[in-house]
């Protein structure tokens, strides 16, 4: 069974950080790309980024580029979101999910950015 | 960037009713369309890939429909599971991968 659980969540002031962890099972976690996506409270599903299996390639979107840094370990078969220099806009729950189409997804870690 | 913009943004309907969701692209997407169930404290589920291929394990009630900039999803008889929130969303000429605004099926 395909499982994906994030975590690493939890409660930072403006301009700080936190790293997200979402740790992959059943599934051959070195052949996927994967990507992270957001959704702040009361608002739609937004896209953050993506990585190939091999790490080659990286997309961000614009709203976290220069500020946010996606990685993975396959040998540890985990995904990571380094998040620098937070904002409040940037409070919502942040899912993982195996990309081509997004599959399989995570319940979701919560970060709230907030004084 | 390629804007998705879902109508309408809420469905209000019953048990048993037909449900039909539209996606709408700002430029063609070809077949490249996906639709997610999202309910509350859930993890997103994926639907229909390819515009109108059923994800494994979803039931025949859901499908899609649509090409280019016009999509549609169809649910045919609405169980009680089934009312939450659908968003569609791209993987054309990506960066950026976009979702639409979403629509909220509720009773």
């Amino acid at each position: 069974e395909v499982q994906l659980v994030e975590s690493g969540g939890g409660l930072v002031q403006p301009g700080g950080s936190l790293r997200l962890s979402c740790a992959a099972s059943g599934f051959t976690f070195s052949t996927y790309s994967m990507t992270w996506v957001r959704q702040a409270p009361g608002k739609g599903l937004e896209w953050v980024s993506s990585i190939t299996d091999d790490s080659s390639t990286i997309h961000y979107a614009d709203s976290v580029k220069g500020r946010f840094t996606i990685s993975r370990d396959n040998a540890e078969n985990s995904l990571y979101l380094q998040m620098n220099s937070l904002r409040a806009e940037d409070t919502a729950v942040y899912y993982c999910a195996r990309h081509g189409w997004l599959d399989y997804w995570g319940r979701g870690t919560l970060v709230t950015v907030s004084s | 960037e390629i804007v998705l913009t879902q109508s309408p943004a809420t469905l209000s309907l019953s048990p048993g009713d037909r449900a039909t969701l539209s996606c709408r692209a700002s430029q063609s997407v070809g077949t490249y369309l996906a639709w997610y169930q999202h309910k509350p404290g859930q993890a997103p589920r994926l639907l229909i890939y390819d515009a109108s291929t059923g994800a494994t394990g979803i039931p025949a009630r859901f499908s899609g429909s649509g090409s280019g900039t016009d999509f549609t999803l169809t649910i045919s008889s609405l169980e009680p599971e089934d009312f939450a929130v659908y968003y569609c969303q791209h993987r054309s000429n990506w960066p950026p991968l976009t979702f639409g605004g979403g629509t909220r099926v509720e009773v």
